[in-house]
């Protein structure tokens, strides 16, 4: 199995773009989860779905933050106006259980 | 509002001696604990765990200790190689299967 993949791994784009960050979870996982890292929060969960179905949002830090996932093998997250404050590493990650796996992460600047 | 805290945000040891790094929470809900490890520009990586109904976990070098009257865990790594130089992230799993992170401590060991 190939793991948690994420695209694309590095995205600079600048402050109002529209960015959109994909994720393939490992096959028969029924947990995605979106995190995002920061130094103050350190890893921090914006959204998860079980079984494609999206539980909690609460961590979505604004309206300007999305995220769906259409089927079992692909989610996206997007952010529909890009800020600065955004620049960060995202991460996705699967799971089955108890056991998490993650993403190699995107590094995403926005300047 | 941080559910999961690592007061640490880095630690220095020796090579051979031993690494502690702590980890508090506040909900008493949580029954899982988890640590993982991160190398730069990559994702997390799962290290250990422990059930909320166990007090001590061991795997290697690598134990980790929950004192659920304190609301208290640790990890220890003995002995410390340079290899284990990392970021290392404890998490607590919530009823609903959503993992909560902490800030993650920074952990260099000198050869």
């Amino acid at each position: 199995d190939a793991g948690v993949i994420q695209s694309p791994r590095h995205e600079v784009t600048e402050m109002g773009q529209e960015v959109t960050l994909r994720c393939k979870p490992i096959s028969g996982h029924d947990y995605l989860f979106w995190y995002r890292q920061t130094m103050m929060r350190g890893l921090e969960l914006l959204i998860y779905f079980n079984n494609n179905v999206p539980i909690d949002d609460s961590g979505m830090p604004e309206d300007r933050f999305s995220a769906k996932m259409p089927n079992a093998s692909f989610s996206t997250l997007k952010i529909q106006p890009s800020e600065p404050r955004d620049s960060a590493v995202y991460f996705c990650a699967s799971s089955s259980r108890d056991r998490m796996f993650f993403g190699p992460g995107t590094r995403l600047t926005v300047l | 509002d941080q559910q999961v805290k690592q007061n640490s945000p880095s630690l220095s040891v020796q090579e051979g001696r031993i690494s502690i790094l702590n980890c508090d929470y506040t909900n008493s809900m949580f029954d899982y604990f988890l640590w993982y490890k991160k190398y730069p520009a990559e994702g997390p990586t799962f290290l250990i765990s422990i059930s909320s109904i166990k007090d001590k976990n061991e795997d290697g070098r690598f134990t980790v200790f929950l004192n659920k009257s304190a609301k208290h865990l640790s990890l220890h790594i003995v002995p410390s190689q340079p290899g284990d130089s990392a970021v290392y992230f404890c998490a607590a799993k919530s009823n609903t299967g959503k993992l909560i992170f902490g800030q993650g401590t920074t952990l260099q060991v000198k050869p």
